[in-house]
């Protein structure tokens, strides 16, 4: 089955670092992937995704690029602000009916 | 106008009790979802529909059922609470059931006591 493991958090970081999480996944086929954001006491909200191998999804300063050969989508960010603090889920959907399959999260901090 | 909306946002109950929540949406997709949260924020399908037909039933207990009395609607119902039923519990909504744009509610938090 499908599933995404992600970097365990909480990821304390200061205001202007550069940001990784690392995830990676195991999915039959050709899997779309994403990076959602939940911000605290909110739902979920799309950050970024990529559809096909090599893709770069970017929005917000964040980026990943879909690496099949790695099977990877690192989210990368040049320069945090605190205002980026919240959990950050990658997920993946095969074709189909299936739902998202979503890592475990990571929760990120980010000190003034 | 809030596309998915969850009601009630916070819900404490007592074990034993039944309980219901409710979800909309209006966006006009024709699949909608109910995932659950747990305390360590690991997030697992337990329901799709797609126009009013039940797709995705994850192994969750026959405690908790689902009724969509038309593609707008997912409400979800759940007998006899248990403790370890307490979570934050999203719907979701997407175009279709290939759609890759899911739209999240803000989330019910339930507390069985």
């Amino acid at each position: 089955g499908n599933s995404v493991t992600q970097m365990e958090g909480p990821v304390t970081l200061s205001e202007e670092a550069f940001l990784t999480i690392n995830c990676t996944y195991t999915a039959t086929g050709y899997p779309s992937l994403f990076w959602y954001v939940q911000y605290p006491g909110e739902g979920l909200q799309l950050l970024l995704k990529a559809t096909k191998a090599d893709d770069k999804g970017s929005n917000k300063g964040f980026e990943a690029t879909y690496r099949k050969e790695t099977t990877s989508f690192h989210l990368e960010k040049g320069s945090v602000q605190v205002s980026d603090s919240a959990v950050y889920f990658c997920a993946l959907k095969s074709g189909g009916a299936d739902g998202l399959t979503f890592g475990k999260g990571t929760h990120l901090i980010i000190q003034p | 106008d809030t596309a998915v909306s969850q009601t009630p946002k916070y819900l404490v109950t007592q074990m034993g009790n039944d309980k219901s929540i409710k979800c909309e949406q209006n966006l006009g997709h024709d699949t909608m979802y109910w995932y659950k949260q747990d305390s360590k924020k690991f997030l697992k399908i337990m329901f799709s529909y797609n126009n009013k037909e039940l797709i995705i039933n994850e192994t969750v207990p026959n405690r908790f059922s689902p009724k969509s009395p038309d593609k707008a609607h997912l409400n979800l119902h759940i007998n006899s609470l248990e403790l370890g039923d307490s979570a934050v519990y999203f719907c979701a909504s997407s175009q279709d059931l290939v759609g890759y744009g899911y739209t999240f509610g803000s989330g019910t938090r339930l507390t069985v006591v």
